[in-house]
């Protein structure tokens, strides 16, 4: 497809289980990033890549939260001993070399919701 | 510490009238800001933005305008139309400090009315 692409679309889980989140990026886009919405607030920056490796990964919450990105395109954003509070919409997003971000584009979004 | 804010939740706006949306900032090394546009269920998509060297960017239906003295921003819709109804989020970088994550305010979300 020609947007970024997010799976699952939607994800139950138990407290305390492990999740993986997969984003695809446009292809081409050098640039992979993690934010995370809640109910009612703005997007709220987890992790962003360069390539393959982590530029700024201060957004994420604790050491339970992880994100891999092994061959600069596919990125995976791992959950470890989900919690309720990690309940939210995961949006990822990708942006053409040089714009940075200017101009992100965004997937539909991974809803994670921990019972 | 909410660095962008965005004070009214909601707007509601007669078809044809002018939609105005307002943002403030804290952070003096933002120097680059965007107005996302969300649907239900759907990514935000990028609508319109603006340098910190610009005071004004017109696309359109759709003018932001920048306040640097007062760390305000703006985004005017004119003329309205149904289809602009949807939350829409104001959002900040530096990426002149090499600063390349946007931060996001809490949305507004505008209802226009037929």
């Amino acid at each position: 497809g020609a947007g970024v692409s997010q799976t699952p679309s939607n994800k139950v889980t138990e407290k305390g289980k492990y999740v993986e989140l997969r984003c695809d990026p446009i292809s081409g886009h050098t640039a992979l990033y993690w934010y995370r919405q809640s109910l009612g607030q703005g997007p709220e920056f987890l992790i962003y890549f360069q390539g393959t490796g982590a530029a700024d990964d201060s957004g994420l919450p604790n050491d339970r939260f992880f994100a891999v990105r092994p061959e600069g395109s596919v990125s995976t954003l791992k959950i470890q001993r989900t919690e309720r509070g990690d309940s939210a919409v995961y949006l990822c997003a990708s942006s053409s070399p040089g714009q940075g971000a200017r101009e992100l584009f965004f997937g539909e979004g991974s809803r994670l919701t921990v019972l | 510490d909410q660095q962008v804010k965005q004070n009214s939740p909601s707007l509601s706006v007669q078809e044809g009238r002018i939609s105005i949306l307002n943002c403030d900032y804290t952070n003096s090394m933002f120097d680059y800001f965007l107005w996302y546009k969300k649907y239900p269920a759907e990514g935000p998509t990028f609508l319109i933005s603006i340098s910190s060297i610009k005071d004004k960017n017109e696309d359109g239906r759709f003018t932001v305008f920048l306040n640097k003295s007062a760390k305000h921003l703006s985004l005017h819709i004119v003329p309205s139309q149904p289809g602009d109804s949807a939350v829409y989020f104001c959002a900040a970088s530096a990426v002149t400090f090499g600063n390349e994550k946007l931060t996001f305010g809490t949305g507004t979300r505008l209802t226009i009315i037929p």
